[in-house]
């Protein structure tokens, strides 16, 4: 069926580095992609929504600046982390609506 | 109010028992209802959406849905040890996902 594969599966990155997670579709064109972050025995949370060739949707109190997604086509998504911090270490998701809502892999961010 | 409540649980179950999750959400607008599993580490998997009022039953899984009481279950028959996991409750209003935080459930062998 269709998938979404998302990488890294994890990275470590020093505070004030950026790091860049990728969501790709797979065998299928993904318009929508969403990408939630999810923190220790917390529940998944949006952080915006992504539209190929247009500009992404944030969600209340996501900066836009730090997190800069970009869907320049209809097989890849990308989430940069800029100047990372610590407190940004999560678990970063993203979602495609053409495959049910189902999840990429996932991306384990830790930040030192 | 959180948009979508569960009970963080543990919810423990012997082998073979039948499982009961609930959900409740608050927008009464909501359209389209989910089921995931997580395990630890993981990415959440899909089990089962539900559109419409009634129960939806894919294998040892049913979805109930009830509008009126803006309320979801999943009901897991013979629950197997593997299916211990995080079941996390979706509600998609308008293209917005909204998640509970999440019922733990252990099925002990």
């Amino acid at each position: 069926g269709a998938v979404v594969s998302q990488h890294p599966s994890w990275v470590i990155c020093k505070s004030g580095t950026s790091v860049k997670i990728e969501c790709r579709s797979l065998d299928f064109q993904a318009t929508t992609m969403f990408w939630y972050r999810q923190f220790p025995k917390q529940s998944l949370m949006l952080m915006a929504t992504s539209n190929e060739g247009s500009k992404a949707t944030y969600e209340q109190g996501v900066e836009k600046d730090k997190f800069l997604i970009n869907h320049a086509s209809l097989t890849l998504s990308t989430l940069t982390v800029t100047s990372a911090h610590p407190e940004d270490s999560s678990f970063y998701i993203c979602s495609a609506r053409e495959v049910g809502y189902t999840f990429g892999s996932g991306t384990r961010l830790t930040v030192v | 109010q959180k948009e979508v409540e569960q009970n963080s649980g543990p919810l423990s179950v012997p082998e073979g028992a039948i499982a009961s999750l609930n959900c409740t959400y608050s927008d009464r607008g909501s359209q389209s209802f989910f089921w995931y599993r997580q395990y630890s580490g993981k990415s959440p998997e899909l089990i089962m959406s539900i559109y419409s009022n009634g129960d939806k039953e894919d294998g040892r899984f049913t979805a109930q849905l009830n509008k009126a009481s803006q309320y979801v279950s999943l009901l897991i028959r013979d629950s197997q040890p593997s299916d211990s996991a995080t079941y996390l409750c979706a509600v998609n209003n308008f293209n917005k996902f909204y998640f509970g935080s999440g019922t733990k459930l252990n099925v002990k062998p």
